[in-house]
């Protein structure tokens, strides 16, 4: 059984703060991870992936990877309250991805 | 612009009556996904359709089936829903299986309530 886990959370930070989500993954073999933010009600869209280990920016996202450890995290910079989210990890699995059921981000004003 | 599109976006189906939901894509892409999302859960794959490709997950109840006639769209049948099915169904679609090169592109999701 292919498992991704994360914190349901919520994870709540103040507006300008920093928030930092994390997943971990069963299969030592994973090759892709994938953030995905889902609003309330709508459906899943992507943010960000990497393959490599180390960190990949893009603009106020930063995704880090660290196999060894098989966890993949997810950090916002300069929060909005639009941040405000389910964030959602997916791992590639052979041909499909599977996803963690989501932590929940609130950024309050 | 490029999308997938899945109809109709809320759906009420009575307990036990036959109901599909659809999806089309003009990206083009190879492959187009099926997922069931329930309330604060993680999206569970159902199927896949690889070009004509059919995969289907093991743990998929035989009573959701689905049908690829082209390239462009994509059907999900579920023939005698219960109340356990009531759900969003998420369509997506990748250029290649597992979503190399960027990750899957979602529809809008179809909110599917059994009465």
């Amino acid at each position: 059984q292919k498992e991704v886990e994360q914190n349901s959370g919520p994870l709540s930070v103040p507006e300008g703060a920093i928030a930092s989500l994390n997943c971990t993954y069963s299969d030592r073999g994973s090759q892709s991870f994938f953030w995905y933010r889902q609003y309330s009600g709508k459906s899943p869209e992507l943010i960000m992936f990497i393959y490599s280990n180390g960190d990949k920016e893009d603009g106020r996202f930063t995704a880090q990877l660290n196999k060894a450890s098989q966890y993949v995290s997810l950090l916002i910079r300069d929060s909005q309250p639009s941040d405000s989210a389910t964030y959602l990890c997916a791992v590639k699995y052979g041909n499909k991805l599977v996803f963690g059921a989501g932590t929940i981000l609130r950024v309050k004003s | 612009d490029a999308m997938v599109i899945q109809n109709p976006r809320y759906q009420v189906t009575q307990f036990g009556k036959p109901v599909t939901l659809s999806c089309s894509q003009t990206l083009n892409h190879n492959v187009m996904y099926w997922y069931q999302q329930k309330s604060s859960q993680a999206p569970k794959l159902l199927f896949h359709y690889y070009d004509k490709d059919f995969n289907n997950e093991a743990d998929t109840p035989d009573n959701f089936q689905s049908r690829r006639p082209n390239t462009s769209f994509c059907f999900l049948d579920i023939r005698s829903p219960g109340l356990g099915d009531a759900a969003m169904y998420l369509c997506a679609t990748s250029r290649d299986p597992g979503g190399w090169g960027g990750g899957y592109t979602f529809g809008s999701g179809t909110r599917l309530t059994v009465v």
